[in-house]
């Protein structure tokens, strides 16, 4: 049964990098059938798609933070991860990994999820 | 960016309760049209994908419909299990965005 989880630190300071690794089990990463997500959920804006990598390294980024994210694929490891750079408090959010089928677009499975909290 | 919004926010309902919640697309979004199911402290889980098509394992009072720009989730009759916020997300062009969500609460 494929399985996500996601892992990396709970507190960011503002400024800095948020970073987070979503470990892959049950499957492949590298397949070409899906792409592979990272979406948050603040309070304030909702469920918010970040981006997307494949298999090959290609990625697929939010404009809406395009210029402060990094998304990347580890397929010896099995994982992929994201990089976002000059946090503020509104980056204080759960973050999800999930897979997303090519042809639906359907996400499925998630990660349970981290909290990341940006504060001093 | 396909803006989707949902109504109504949230309802109030009963044990056996019909109830529908629809999702609105701002431009033609074919069948991209996928819906899930939260509870508190859980991720999102997949419900319906492609406006109608019932995830595996799910339970069949769920059932979605729609085109282009208008969609529909019905649970035919509630369970408590199924007092939770619903999203719809569209899936036809990046970014893929989410509605806000729909709480069904208990009556």
């Amino acid at each position: 049964q494929l399985q996500l989880q996601e892992s990396g630190p709970g507190l960011v300071k503002p400024s800095e990098t948020l970073s987070l690794t979503c470990t892959v089990s049950g499957d492949s990463i590298n397949s070409n059938s899906y792409h592979w997500d990272w979406i948050r959920q603040s309070p304030g804006k909702g469920l918010e798609w970040i981006g997307s990598v494949y298999y090959s390294g290609s990625t697929d980024y939010n404009p809406s933070l395009k210029s402060r994210v990094t998304i990347f694929v580890d397929t010896v490891k099995n994982q992929f991860s994201l990089n976002l750079r000059s946090v503020t408090a509104a980056d204080t959010a759960v973050y999800y990994c999930a897979r997303r089928g090519i042809l639906t677009g359907r996400l499925d499975p998630w990660g349970h999820g981290t909290l990341v909290i940006v504060s001093s | 960016d396909i803006q989707m919004t949902q109504s109504p926010s949230s309802l109030s309902a009963s044990v056996g309760d019909r109830v529908t919640i629809t999702c609105r697309a701002t431009e033609n979004i074919i069948t991209y049209l996928n819906w899930y199911q939260q509870t508190p402290g859980k991720a999102p889980k997949l419900l319906i994908y492609e406006a109608s098509s019932l995830q595996g394992g799910d339970p069949s009072r769920f059932s979605g419909s729609g085109s282009g720009t208008d969609f529909t989730l019905t649970i035919s009759s509630l369970q408590v299990e199924d007092f939770a916020t619903y999203y719809c997300q569209q899936s036809y062009s990046s970014p893929f965005t989410f509605g806000q969500g729909t709480t069904v609460e208990m009556k």
